[in-house]
């Protein structure tokens, strides 16, 4: 399974942006970067996912490096229901996700 | 609603015993993941289902089995419970394009 490195806690101010980074040196040409969130006792909830471009949504961006051996996903106004763990996952051949451990954000009101 | 449903949502047991984990995939999705949660540990990857077969095995004890069935909803069979089978138990269901969408949940406690 590939493998991806995540600092294990994040701390923002409420209504600034966040900058949660990840690092997938071991990424293959056709894995494709998927962003999850698990707010406490939820399932894990759909984020954004890319290849090689950077990509938006309502929720977020998603800014890809040019290697891909890294990637940032950026809230742009962090609310108090942003907090939740963050978890970078590439998705292999076998379309399965292995979820590492993530990253607590923790929004300071 | 995230359009996959999970029953029941709490489940408490004695340890020895069996129990079955229900979920009902989102209209149109073929596949269907089981993981697992234990208490400040990240979500570990059990089994996943294609249209009625097994596709890919992750952590899955023995003790353990799953089934999808021909209306696409799958169930996970849990037996011989031990206290550290107590976790939260997630069903995610997705298509070829796209990511998965999770459930809600189970959450098992064994005593």
């Amino acid at each position: 399974d590939a493998k991806t490195t995540q600092p294990n806690s994040m701390e923002s101010n409420e209504e600034e942006p966040v900058h949660l980074p990840c690092n997938h040196s071991t990424i293959s040409g056709t894995d494709y970067i998927h962003w999850y969130r698990q707010l406490p006792s939820q399932g894990p909830e759909y984020v954004i996912h890319g290849l090689t471009s950077n990509v938006n949504n309502r929720m977020a961006s998603l800014a890809i490096a040019e290697d891909r051996k890294s990637s940032t996903l950026i809230l742009h106004r962090a609310t108090l229901r942003d907090a939740a763990v963050y978890y970078c996952i590439l998705r292999d051949t076998g379309n399965q996700f292995y979820f590492g451990t993530g990253t607590s954000l923790t929004v300071i009101p | 609603d995230s359009g996959v449903t999970q029953t029941p949502k709490h489940l408490i047991t004695a340890t020895g015993q069996r129990v079955t984990l229900r979920c009902s995939p989102r209209s149109g999705d073929l596949s269907v993941y089981w993981y697992q949660q234990s208490l400040d540990q990240g979500l570990q990857f059990l089994i996943q289902y294609y249209n009625g077969e097994e596709r890919a095995k992750g952590n899955i004890l023995e003790r353990f089995s799953a089934q999808q069935f021909p209306d696409l909803h799958s169930e996970l069979n849990l037996s011989s419970l031990e206290l550290g089978d107590s976790a939260l138990y997630f069903c995610a269901s997705s298509t070829r394009s796209y990511g998965y969408t999770f459930g809600s949940g189970t959450r098992l406690t064994v005593v």
